[in-house]
């Protein structure tokens, strides 16, 4: 079956930027999310990326997409204490599926 | 306005049990889902519904019956709670086949079992 693997933390000074890695397994996947979690809410699409893409930039976000490796990160530009957060990774297999894969979550933590 | 709404949000109940969460989504979204979320996190699909028919059943214990009354409906009934059903569980919905392909999720439901 699919998987997605995150490291479940990440400790970063605030004004430095944070990069977030993932690593996912079912080479059909067709479109990679990245989820923002806060404490006691629920989860925010923070952005997404179709698998024909290798990067996509959204203000201080900016995804990048290595399909041979089956590698998808997230970097944060100039973090702030706001973006302590926790940040799933999610796949789709394609167009028709109901289902997001996520990985284990990365919990990111921002040093004021 | 609320996309998906669950209720309630904090659910205490004793071990035995028997407690349904509701969820209903105002998107015009044809599915539905409910995760859970363990202690550390980690986020697992439980029920997919596509216009009221159930899609994805994991391996999820027969005490966990969803129930679709139509599609902007999504409930989750649980039997005979026990100690490891406590968790956070999240309703969300999406319009698979669209370009944007976001799932909306719900604030989620706090549930504990004591």
């Amino acid at each position: 079956g699919e998987d997605v693997e995150q490291s479940l933390f990440l400790s970063v000074r605030e004004g430095d930027s944070s990069v977030i890695n993932c690593t996912y397994t079912d080479s059909s996947s067709t479109y990679l999310y990245w989820y923002k979690q806060e404490p006691g809410a629920g989860l925010q699409l923070l952005t997404y990326i179709f698998s024909n893409m290798d990067m996509k930039q959204d203000q201080r976000l900016t995804v990048l997409l290595n399909k041979k490796d089956k590698h998808l990160s997230l970097r944060i530009a100039d973090t702030q204490t706001g973006d302590s957060a926790i940040y799933f990774c999610a796949e789709k297999d394609g167009a028709g599926s109901y289902q997001l894969t996520f990985g284990k979550g990365t919990k990111l933590s921002v040093i004021p | 306005d609320t996309a998906v709404s669950q209720t309630p949000k904090y659910l205490v109940t004793q071990m035995g049990n028997d407690k349904s969460i509701k969820c209903e989504q105002n998107l015009g979204h044809d599915t539905m889902y409910w995760y859970k979320q363990d202690s550390k996190k980690f986020l697992k699909i439980m029920f997919s519904y596509n216009n009221k028919e159930l899609i994805i059943n994991e391996t999820v214990p027969n005490r966990f019956s969803p129930k679709s009354p139509d599609k902007a409906h999504l409930n989750l009934h649980i039997n005979s709670l026990e100690l490891g059903d406590s968790a956070v569980y999240f309703c969300a919905s999406s319009a698979p086949g669209t370009a944007n392909t976001e799932a909306f999720f719900g604030q989620g439901t706090r549930l504990t079992v004591v």
